[in-house]
């Protein structure tokens, strides 16, 4: 069974702050890691995915996340947030061998003060 | 292209009765996967379809149910709510061929459904 665990439910920067949400996973094979974002009253976006190959993944927006096999992670990161920022973030893991099924975290709720 | 699309948006509906929400994929994908999501269960898999066939299956019981057409136009549809049906029922399609699974879903805006 996939499953997916997001370390913060609620993190407050202000603006210019660096940003790093934890994301770990378990899957006993190859799979597919992914972050969406939920902006306010929007639909679910994806912000970056990896499959393979360079474990450092760059999105949209200045988001980027690394993949270590070895801690199961795949953490989320952005040198520098802007109020713009401000959403729900998601991370994903789908098994290689998974039709179709994506398991989700729980969210992060991201607010960035001005 | 154009997004997935889902409709109707909204739906209040009341306890007993049945529903039916409807999805269309980004033109050229055929796999339409269907979740859940309430405050507190986050997002929850439903099931997927591929080529008209169900692929996989989430941990839900059997009044939630769907379909997909030969256009890959996606149909779920919920029996007897109850009032915990309430959530935003996303939709999301991919471009996955049958044989690998390395794709990317791209969600609709949902349909929220409210129970009464």
């Amino acid at each position: 069974a996939q499953s997916v665990s997001q370390h913060n439910h609620h993190v407050i920067l202000s603006e210019a702050a660096s940003l790093e949400l934890g994301c770990n996973y378990s899957y006993g094979g190859t799979v597919n890691l992914f972050w969406y974002v939920q902006y306010p009253g929007q639909h679910l976006q994806l912000l970056l995915k990896y499959f393979s190959g360079d474990p450092l993944v760059k999105g949209i927006k200045g988001f980027e996340a690394e993949f270590i096999k070895s801690k199961f992670s795949f953490n989320l990161r952005k040198p520098s947030v802007q109020w713009s920022d401000t959403a729900e973030y998601f991370c994903a893991v789908k098994g290689n061998t998974n039709a179709g099924k994506s398991t989700f975290g729980d969210g992060t709720t991201l607010t960035v003060k001005p | 292209k154009a997004g997935v699309t889902q409709t109707p948006r909204y739906l209040i509906k009341t306890r007993g009765q049945q529903v039916t929400l409807s999805c269309s994929p980004i033109s050229g994908h055929r796999s339409v996967s269907w979740y859940q999501q309430t405050p507190g269960q986050g997002l929850q898999f439903l099931f997927e379809y591929f080529s008209e066939t169900q692929r996989n299956k989430g941990n839900f019981p059997g009044r939630f149910s769907g379909r997909q057409f030969s256009n890959s136009r996606s149909e779920m549809n919920v029996s007897t709510l109850e009032l915990g049906d309430s959530a935003l029922y996303l939709c999301a399609s991919s471009s996955s061929t049958g044989t690998s699974y390395t794709d990317t879903q791209y969600f609709g805006p949902g349909t929220r459904l409210t129970v009464l």
